[in-house]
Parts: structure tokens; sequence; C-alpha cells
């Protein structure tokens, strides 16, 4: 039982190019969160999704999309990467907000 | 943007002495509202989650409680460990969305 865990750990992109962060989950729940965390900033989200083939926008959705074809994964994608987009990234899922959130171990992302 | 504030922003502690944090959240609407325990280089990871109106939750050294009608949840430690330092933070659950604190910082002095 691996939890949730995230592909890549760690990257650095250069401004303008795209990448695909990749978050897997094996408990079966149905809510996936992207988060961004910056100093002094706590987490943000990003996007969500309540179920296979939903997403929704969170608080800080410009410059991200999302995709969830199958239950257990959820992506993120920055299709044209700038600066302020430099930051860790956290995947968490859970049954509902009246259940515990569980956390990957985070992307950290450089854009220079 | 939901307002959820949390105080103070750091502590240090003596090992030994007991403390506590405050998460301040809108009195409205509520669903339900969460602590997280983070240290240095992992994730987030739950404490507890209260749902009702005057909740206690208590894991060990660790308890909070909840009052909805007035916004706000108090994290209490006793006889805090150096184990114990890490970035508390608290979540408060709205619809299908979280809105985090932006955390309290413990350090406990040995």
């Amino acid at each position: 039982n691996a939890g949730v865990t995230q592909t890549p750990k760690f990257r650095v992109l250069k401004t303008g190019q795209s990448m695909t962060l990749l978050c897997a989950q094996d408990m079966n729940h149905e809510y996936m969160y992207w988060y961004r965390q910056d100093p002094g900033m706590g987490l943000r989200l990003i996007h969500y999704s309540v179920g296979e083939g939903t997403t929704a926008k969170g608080e800080v959705p410009d410059g991200y999309n999302v995709s969830r074809l199958k239950k257990q994964n959820f992506l993120l994608g920055l299709e044209s990467a700038a600066p302020s987009q430099t930051s860790v990234y956290f995947c968490a899922s859970t049954r509902t907000v009246h259940y515990e959130q569980y956390f990957g171990p985070g992307t950290r992302l450089t854009v220079t | 943007i939901l307002n959820v504030e949390q105080s103070p922003q750091s502590l240090h502690v003596q090992e030994g002495d007991s403390t506590n944090f405050t998460c301040s959240f809108p009195s409205s609407n509520f669903y339900a509202l969460h602590w997280y325990r983070w240290e240095t280089a992992k994730s987030p990871e739950a404490l507890f989650v209260m749902t009702l109106n005057g909740d206690e939750k208590k894991k060990g050294r660790i308890s909070a409680t909840l009052n909805t009608k007035e916004g706000y949840s108090y994290l209490y430690i006793k006889g805090s460990q150096p184990e114990d330092s890490a970035t508390y933070l608290c979540a408060f659950g709205l619809g299908n969305q979280f809105y985090f604190g932006t955390g309290t910082s413990l350090t406990v002095i040995p």
C-alpha cells in the first residue's frame, strides 16, 4: 500500500516549456487535490477532482490544467511554464472533506 | 477567497512546557476543520478531523477543540517534546475544497 505517490520529485524547466506532474493513489479515494506551497503563503489549492472524469478550479488555477481519466491518477499540466510557477507541488487524496487528506511527498519545480 | 488564520506564526518553547495555537475560520457554512502536522522535508500528516461544534479530540499529548459558532479551533500540546517540533496547519473544509492557514511553526528547545 503505497498511499499517494508523485512523479517526478524534482524538475527544472525553462520558461515556456511544458510538463505534466503525475499523482497516483491506491486507497480508492474519490477526491484528489493539487496544491502549491510557497513561503509565507501556506498550501493553496490549484485544482481538484471529486471523481473519475471530473475536475474543478481551486483558488489559484491560472496557468495549470488537470485531468482525471482514471480514478487512481490525477495529472497536473503546465502548458507554458513561468518563473511564478516555481514552487513545491503537493497532491492529496481523501474520501470527502469530512475525512483526513493523505498527501504525496511533493514535487519541487523550478522554472528559470 | 476564504480566510483561515492561524496564530501565532511561530513559537519557541522549552521541553516540558505546554502550549496552544489558534485557528480562526468563517463561522458560516461549516463543513469540517482539520489539523495537520508538517515536519520539515516531509508531507503533512493528519492529526484531527472535527465536524461538530464542541468536538474535542485527543491523541496522546495533543488535543484539539472546536467552536463553529464563533469560528475557532484550539490545538493544545501538553508537555512539549523536541519531536513535537513541526509546523501545525489547520484546514477549513467547505463544499469539496479545503482552505489552509499558513501554519504555526513550533520549535521545542531541549
